[in-house]
């Protein structure tokens, strides 16, 4: 068990619609990252955020937001949805945001969309 | 931006053998280096990392060796057994100065059966 949660573990829903998905890191910890994982796209890196902050956005499209709450936990909001969507979404928290570290992932959010 | 090549995709070993996966990256700038165990159903779990300043890293069957001449690092597993068995990724990170972000650049995994 890494110490980073993640809710819900599956989400299905249709074209068009909008989810939430909730992630509270590992206690102490400052940083958290999202990441979709898909089988053609593997593992990418969507956007981080330190201590409320956004600090790096990856690949994520426009139709997904996400933000850093006082108490760390995160939130990822996916709108317009699309079949393209469905994957595995993981968050990974850090205890640093200025030095590499190390990064503990979530078990994920399996979103299914149709 | 990072590239991150992984090979091979799959790789099948006896019971005891060892077990050897290799990743190229891009950005001479890439300073860490993390490797990733997934299981199916889970989330990926860090079993071992190397930064720039080490050549090679050991944690009791399993063992990193970076070269960063040549832009490349390695993850060992020796005397595999079934529970070894996963999906193993590579990961380099790039640092944005200033920003202090380190976001992680995967590879496309490896696919280890170990079998009995």
């Amino acid at each position: 068990d890494s110490g980073v949660t993640q809710t819900p573990k599956h989400l299905i829903t249709a074209t068009g619609q909008r989810v939430t998905l909730r992630c509270s890191p590992r206690s102490g910890d400052l940083s958290v990252y999202w990441y979709q994982q898909s089988l053609d796209q593997g593992l990418q890196f969507l956007i981080q955020y330190y201590n409320g902050e956004e600090r790096a956005k990856g690949n994520i499209l426009e139709r997904f937001s996400a933000q850093q709450f006082p108490d760390l936990h995160s939130e990822l909001n996916l709108s317009s949805l699309e079949l393209g969507d469905s994957a595995l979404y993981f968050c990974a928290s850090s205890a640093t945001g200025g030095t590499p570290g190390e990064q503990y992932f979530g078990p994920g959010t399996r979103l299914t969309v149709t | 931006g990072e590239n991150v090549e992984q090979h091979p995709s799959t790789l099948s070993v006896q019971e005891g053998d060892s077990a050897v996966i290799k990743c190229t990256y891009s950005d001479s700038a890439s300073n860490y280096f993390p490797w990733y165990k997934q299981e199916l159903g889970k989330g990926p779990q860090l079993i071992i990392d190397i930064r720039s300043n080490v050549g090679e890293k050991k944690d009791q069957r399993i063992a990193v060796t970076l070269n960063k001449t040549a832009k490349h690092f390695s993850l060992h597993i020796t005397e595999t057994q079934p529970e070894d068995s996963a999906v193993y990724f590579c990961a380099a990170s790039l640092s944005y100065s200033g920003a202090g972000s380190y976001q992680l650049t995967f590879g496309k995994g490896t696919k280890l059966s170990v079998i009995p």
